[in-house]
């Protein structure tokens, strides 16, 4: 199973880009990167997802070098309410199973 | 727009009562997954469903039991509560393709007393 390893926190001011690395060495080749936003007292929301090179959309970049051993996790500039728990998750196996680690808390302050 | 939905978002009981969790999706997905959320653990995964009346055991089904009659509902049963139980409860779907994208209910916040 494909583990992720990420920063347990990370702090920011409001304007500035953001950017979060995650590793996976043992990403399968079937295996998509994905990443999720929580709130607290909510439940994930999804804000990306990639298999190789750059995946961009209108909240977020992600950056996936050719090893796919790794993956970024750019916000561009982040919001006090960018603050929330960043969660980055691999595709396990075949029965569609994700697991969490304990994700990335982001700070944004004023 | 997906729904999931959760039937409660607070519930308190009693140690030692029967505890029902309802999840409901609109979007036709095979997949279901119930997860409980605490402090410092993240999300763990209790149970999931890939079809109806089918179910698999995830990292930590002990304590808890599943029902999925109708492909649009997954149910979580704790079939006699205990106060190590007392978390944030978060039901999630997926639709049965690659991508593994899943989309997560409001939670329930479960006190057991």
């Amino acid at each position: 199973l494909a583990k992720t390893t990420q920063p347990i926190s990370m702090d920011s001011y409001e304007g500035q880009e953001v950017n979060i690395t995650c590793s996976h060495n043992n990403i399968a080749t079937n295996d998509y990167i994905t990443w999720y936003q929580q709130f607290p007292s909510q439940g994930p929301r999804f804000i990306i997802q990639g298999y190789k090179t750059k995946v961009t959309n209108e909240v977020a970049s992600l950056f996936i070098p050719a090893d796919r051993k790794s993956s970024t996790l750019s916000l561009p500039r982040v919001s006090l309410s960018d603050t929330a728990v960043y969660y980055c998750l691999v595709g396990v196996d075949n029965t569609d199973k994700l697991i969490f680690g304990t994700g990335t808390r982001l700070q944004v302050f004023p | 727009d997906v729904k999931v939905t959760q039937s409660s978002r607070y519930l308190v009981k009693r140690t030692g009562e029967k505890v029902f969790l309802e999840c409901v999706q609109d979007m036709d997905h095979e997949n279901m997954f119930w997860y409980r959320q605490d402090p410092g653990l993240g999300l763990r995964l209790i149970y999931f469903s890939y079809d109806v009346k089918m179910k698999e055991k995830g990292d930590i089904p002990e304590g808890y039991s599943v029902s999925r009659e109708k492909k649009e509902r997954f149910s979580l049963i704790l079939e006699s509560a205990s106060t190590n139980q007392t978390s944030m409860y978060l039901c999630a779907s997926s639709p049965g393709t690659s991508g593994k994208r899943e989309y997560f209910g409001p939670g329930t916040r479960l006190t057991v007393t």
